[in-house]
């Protein structure tokens, strides 16, 4: 079974510019996860949809950061315009239903640096 | 606030002995624990789950990990560790919002 995939695996691009990273979880997963990692901040969890509707979005840092997941199959997530402090590993994860008690699956990742 | 919290940011050990990687988590999350596994330039993979019942839970690759309600913590431990356990271990919690919240991680170093 295919797992969480993610594109691009790497990406690399100028400050100001902006970048779309992409997710397609687990058919018939109902919950979607978007984590950013760091050195600094360890794993955070950006959003969270459950039923392709955003259930929280506190964690998302400021307005250049947006989510979007049109459908069961797919998201994104967009930055917009990019800064160098941006530069961190983003992982999409999606679950059955929610996270309490569910197993979250993960994709490979994305390798975002902003110069 | 919701949290856990890795005691360890990094742990040394040599191949063949015993580890524990600690963990504690905040009377407010919701007491569904878990331990996931990074190798290097991988997204992470569960390793095992409390939900209930027992309190020792066994998990992948010879790990366990113990619920422990009354110190609110949830360590892993193995009896022998190989080079190939050389990872980065995250413990985290579930909360009743369906949001998975992650300590900072422990990195697990095997040396031969």
């Amino acid at each position: 079974d295919a797992g969480v995939i993610q594109s691009p695996r790497h990406e690399v691009t100028e400050m100001g510019q902006e970048v779309t990273l992409r997710c397609k979880p687990i058919s018939g997963h109902n919950s979607l996860f978007w984590y950013r990692q760091t050195m600094m901040r360890g794993l955070e969890l950006l959003i969270y949809f459950n039923n392709n509707v955003p259930i929280d979005d506190s964690g998302m840092p400021e307005d250049r950061f947006s989510a979007k997941m049109p459908n069961a199959s797919f998201s994104t997530l967009k930055i917009q315009p990019s800064e160098p402090r941006d530069s961190a590993v983003y992982f999409c994860a999606s679950s059955p239903a929610g996270a309490t008690g569910n197993t979250i699956y993960f994709g490979e990742g994305s390798w975002l640096t902003v110069v | 606030a919701q949290s856990v919290t890795q005691l360890d940011s990094q742990v040394p050990v040599f191949e063949e002995a015993p580890v524990e990687l600690r963990c504690n988590y905040s009377s407010s999350v919701s007491v569904y624990l878990f331990w996931y596994v990074q190798y290097p330039n991988q997204g992470l993979q569960l390793l095992l789950k409390y939900l209930s019942g027992s309190t020792l839970v066994k998990g992948i690759n010879g790990f366990e990990a113990e619920f422990n309600k009354s110190q609110t913590s949830f360590h892993l431990r193995k009896p022998s560790v190989h080079i190939s356990d050389t990872a980065e271990y995250f413990c985290a919690g579930s909360s009743n919002t369906g949001k998975l919240i992650f300590g900072q991680g422990t990195t697990l170093q095997v040396k031969p």
